[in-house]
């Protein structure tokens, strides 16, 4: 089954507690993304891959690393969290260019205290 | 940076309605896409609707483009209980296809 998986669906943690979450998907895209969804302020992008090596930065990047070392894997790095990237987070693929579908993870509810 | 934005940011139906949203962005496309958002869960893409199209159907969806008013619809004909969810619009921010830019959605209420 084509599928985006991230992991955990649900984290908590304290500031300043390095973690990853992982993302992964089994369709061979290049495009990967990363987004965080706020209440009023809607699905924001924090990095995005065009393919394998190949990252850079959204709308929201500061406090967040990603790599993709792997087409299929894009983790998503909070190095130091603060309480400020509590929110609900996603990881998204599809294939490279416009015009394509993104297919996107169940999502990650983060809360940093 | 925010491309298109819904309308109206809440609705709420009996089952066997139709629903009806809207999506206005501001530049030009290349196309539109439409999600859908089970509380708090992943999007799920519906529908794509290129820029030289003026409407596509799917199911009971019906989606329509007007590129000179720069504006969408989408449209579910005789809603469901199921149907209850929030509803994107979503257009990319450049031709190199790095982003897709959501707006901030429709929450629809089905009841029954």
């Amino acid at each position: 089954e084509a599928q985006v998986t991230q992991n955990p669906r649900y984290l908590i943690t304290v500031t300043g507690k390095k973690l990853t979450v992982t993302c992964s998907q089994n369709m061979n895209h290049e495009y990967m993304s990363w987004y965080r969804q706020d209440p009023g302020l809607g699905l924001r992008q924090i990095y995005y891959s065009m393919n394998v090596e190949v990252t850079d930065k959204g709308d929201v990047p500061e406090g967040y690393k990603v790599s993709r070392k792997e087409k299929r894997n894009f983790p998503l790095i909070l190095e130091s969290p603060s309480p400020n990237q509590t929110s609900l987070y996603f990881c998204a693929s599809r294939v490279g260019g416009l015009g394509h579908k993104l297919f996107f993870g169940s999502g990650t509810q983060l809360s940093v205290l | 940076s925010q491309q298109g934005e819904e309308d109206p940011q809440a609705l709420s139906i009996q089952e066997g309605e139709n629903a009806t949203m809207n999506c206005s962005y501001k530049t030009s496309i290349n196309n539109l896409q439409w999600y859908r958002q089970n509380s708090g869960r992943g999007l799920v893409h519906l529908i794509l609707i290129r820029s030289n199209e003026r409407e596509k159907h799917s199911g009971r969806l019906r989606v329509t483009l007007d590129t000179s008013k720069k504006s969408s619809s989408l449209l579910i004909t005789a809603s469901r209980a199921a149907d209850t969810a929030s509803y994107f619009c979503a257009t990319d921010l450049n031709q190199a296809g790095t982003a897709l830019i959501f707006g901030k959605g429709t929450t629809l209420s089905v009841s029954s």
